[in-house]
């Protein structure tokens, strides 16, 4: 089974400051790594993925994350937040198949004006 | 494209009555949805899989008479609460995958804020 461990539960940053928040993941099998934003009340959006080929991946809104399988992590950056960056972000993996994805617990990010 | 459209966003209703809960793929044909539930301020839970023509696959712990899912058709996952009680005030997602997307593309509905009362 797949288990994701999301270390911060909140982040509070300055508004234009970096930001990084930290995915760990466990799985005996390969894996496919995601994150999602939620805003209040609402569903999931799709910020970036990790399936194969280049450990970097760059997503939507300026954010970017790093695949290292050797610390089996798959942390979210962000070189200077916005006040609309403000929601929960969920690190997220799945294995091949129609399988489901397997969540974090989620890191409330708060960006400070 | 693949949209996923999930109705009520919001429902009300008393304890001891049923509400049902649709998710619809509008512009792909979904053979699989799975359906979430997410507890404030935390992370969403998997509750079963529903795949179309045939029964549901629930996770440990999901009472399968009291969370009955249908998939009728390739574009409608159906989610009933019965008998629902205050526990059961939750928010409550899909997800679907066009068949041909590959390894990624899940799309979520905006979810159903479902409250007991």
């Amino acid at each position: 089974a797949q288990s994701v461990t999301q270390l911060d539960s909140q982040v509070p940053v300055f508004e234009e400051a970096p930001v990084e928040l930290r995915c760990n993941y466990s799985s005996s099998v390969s894996v496919y790594l995601f994150w999602y934003v939620q805003y209040p009340n609402q569903g999931l959006q799709l910020l970036l993925k990790y399936l194969s080929g280049s450990t970097l991946v760059k997503g939507i809104n300026g954010f970017e994350a790093e695949f290292n399988k050797s610390q089996t992590s798959f942390h979210l950056r962000k070189p200077s937040v916005h006040i609309s960056d403000t929601a929960e972000y969920f690190c997220a993996v799945r294995t091949s198949g129609n399988t489901p994805l397997v969540f974090g617990k989620g890191t409330r990010l708060s960006v400070i004006a | 494209g693949a949209v996923v459209s999930q109705h009520p966003s919001r429902v009300i209703c008393k304890s001891g009555t049923s509400v049902k809960i649709e998710c619809r793929s509008l512009d792909f044909q979904a053979t699989t949805m799975f359906w979430y539930r997410q507890f404030p301020k935390q992370s969403l839970m998997l509750m079963a899989t529903s795949n179309e023509g045939s029964k549901a696959t629930y996770e440990q712990g999901v009472e399968k008479d009291k969370f009955l899912i249908n998939h009728a058709s390739l574009t409608l996952s159906t989610l009933t609460v019965t008998s629902a009680h205050p526990e059961d005030s939750s928010f409550y997602i899909c997800s679907a995958r066009p068949h041909d997307r590959g390894l990624g593309g899940y799309t979520f509905g905006s979810g159903t804020r479902l409250t007991v009362v």
